[in-house]
């Protein structure tokens, strides 16, 4: 079935530092891969997406490359801040099946 | 402003009550979903909805039930018959369950907190 895997976390970083968070996937096709964003005691929103292999999602910094051939979407940032301190969440979904959603990484950016 | 507004932000029921959750979207949208999330784990799908009175069960729907009346509304109702109710509950919704060659995203509302005391 089709599946998620995040890095666990929590990650804990300074101010202007590079992050990543890795995100792999299996999954029978092409899925579409997106990345959510969730703020303390809030709910989830769309950071970013990609639909096809080799497309990049971007917003508000972050990056994410869909690559098909290490079946892979890991989320970057060059320079975080603080206010992007919250629980990261990657997910897929083929078709008319379900979003799978991976286990979430915390994300906390001290200044 | 088109949204998802799900209320309330927080309720608290007593064990062996039901209680409902309310979930409305002015987004146009056919698909809406509900979501279970525990502390520090990621999302499990209840159930969803393709189109007005068609709902399916999703990966965790004993002890829950649904309703899609109307386009707008898609209420969750958590029953006594669900063993361990305390989470924090997402609604989402998105034009239609099919994923499209554009990435059919789904959108989500801010939550509602619930805790059995």
């Amino acid at each position: 079935g089709n599946s998620v895997t995040q890095m666990e976390g929590p990650v804990t970083l300074s101010e202007e530092a590079f992050l990543t968070i890795n995100c792999t996937y299996t999954a029978t096709g092409y899925p579409s891969l997106f990345w959510y964003v969730q703020y303390p005691g809030e709910g989830l929103q769309l950071l970013l997406k990609a639909t096809k292999a080799d497309d990049k999602g971007s917003n508000k910094g972050f990056e994410a490359t869909y690559r098909k051939e290490t079946t892979s979407f890991h989320l970057e940032k060059g320079s975080v801040q603080v206010s992007d301190s919250a629980v990261y969440f990657c997910a897929l979904r083929r078709g008319a099946q379900k979003l799978v959603f991976g286990q979430g990484t915390r994300l906390t950016i001290n200044p | 402003d088109g949204g998802i507004t799900q209320s309330p932000k927080y309720l608290f029921r007593k064990e062996g009550q039901n209680v409902t959750l309310s979930c409305e979207q002015n987004l146009n949208h056919d698909a809406m979903y509900w979501y279970r999330q525990d502390p520090g784990q990621g999302l499990r799908l209840i159930y969803y909805s393709q189109i007005v009175n068609d709902f399916q069960k999703g990966d965790i729907a004993e002890g829950y039930s649904v309703s899609r009346e109307k386009k707008e509304s898609f209420p969750l109702t958590v029953t006594s018959a669900q063993k361990n109710p305390t989470a924090f509950y997402l609604c989402a919704s998105s034009i239609d369950v099919w994923d499209s060659l554009y990435g059919n995203t789904i959108y989500f509302g801010e939550g509602s907190w619930l805790t059995v005391v």
